[in-house]
């Protein structure tokens, strides 16, 4: 089955560890994107990228990064920059040049210790 | 992207329809009303969009007024597991893949 995978579910790291989160889709989409969610609130864009070796910030960058080496992959780190990073992460990706039906995976909670 | 106010919560019983209201008061014309549903602890899933005529599919219904300014998404016979956040989102459909922008929702809770 197509879909999304974020690996793990849960994520524990102690203060100023920086920490990868995996993202993988085998949907052939171009597009990739990270979220991020406190609780009780929206989602807030991180950074996303439209095609491979390409990638934009979103409105809350500082403090992660990203890369996209393959169009099936878009790993986020977290760096000790990031200020509260205790939260659940969210990658998604766009079918095609023309939609906005967006496609999610289960999501990483982190917990920084 | 247009701004959109929808209610914080909403109860329904289990078997009746859930309907959920959203204003897009400032929307313009070539802006999609989109909905999206959050389960807990669960990514977003998408539901249905429409332009400016109803649209209906397997899941839902989605009502746009005549003059774009507010839509209903209809869940025709609510179960339990409908219990989630529901996000009304409003943006033109070629994006340029831009991400979504999504607000704090509407909690639906389903009752037994």
């Amino acid at each position: 089955d197509g879909g999304i995978t974020q690996s793990p579910k849960y994520l524990f790291r102690k203060e100023g560890q920086n920490v990868t989160l995996s993202c993988e889709q085998n949907l052939n989409h171009d597009a990739m994107y990270w979220y991020r969610q406190d609780p009780g609130q929206g989602l807030r864009l991180i950074y996303y990228s439209q095609i491979v070796n390409d990638f934009q910030k979103g409105d809350i960058a500082e403090g992660y990064s990203v890369s996209r080496e393959k169009k099936e992959s878009f790993p986020l780190t977290v760096t000790s920059a990031q200020k509260n990073p205790t939260a659940f992460y969210l990658c998604a990706s766009t079918k095609g040049q023309v939609s906005n039906e967006q496609f999610f995976g289960p999501g990483t909670r982190l917990t920084v210790l | 992207d247009a701004k959109t106010t929808q209610p914080p919560s909403m109860d329904c019983a289990e078997g009746r329809a859930a309907n959920l209201p959203c204003n897009h008061s400032t929307i313009s014309g070539n802006e999609y009303v989109y909905w999206y549903r959050q389960i807990h602890s669960q990514g977003p899933q998408y539901i249905i969009h429409g332009l400016k005529n109803n649209e209906t599919n397997e899941m839902a219904s989605l009502i746009i007024t005549e003059d774009r300014k507010s839509s209903t998404l209809i869940l025709p016979h609510a179960t339990l597991r409908d219990t989630a956040v529901y996000y009304c989102i409003v943006r033109v459909g070629d994006t340029g893949r831009r991400a979504l922008t999504f607000g704090s929702g509407t909690r639906l809770q389903v009752q037994p």
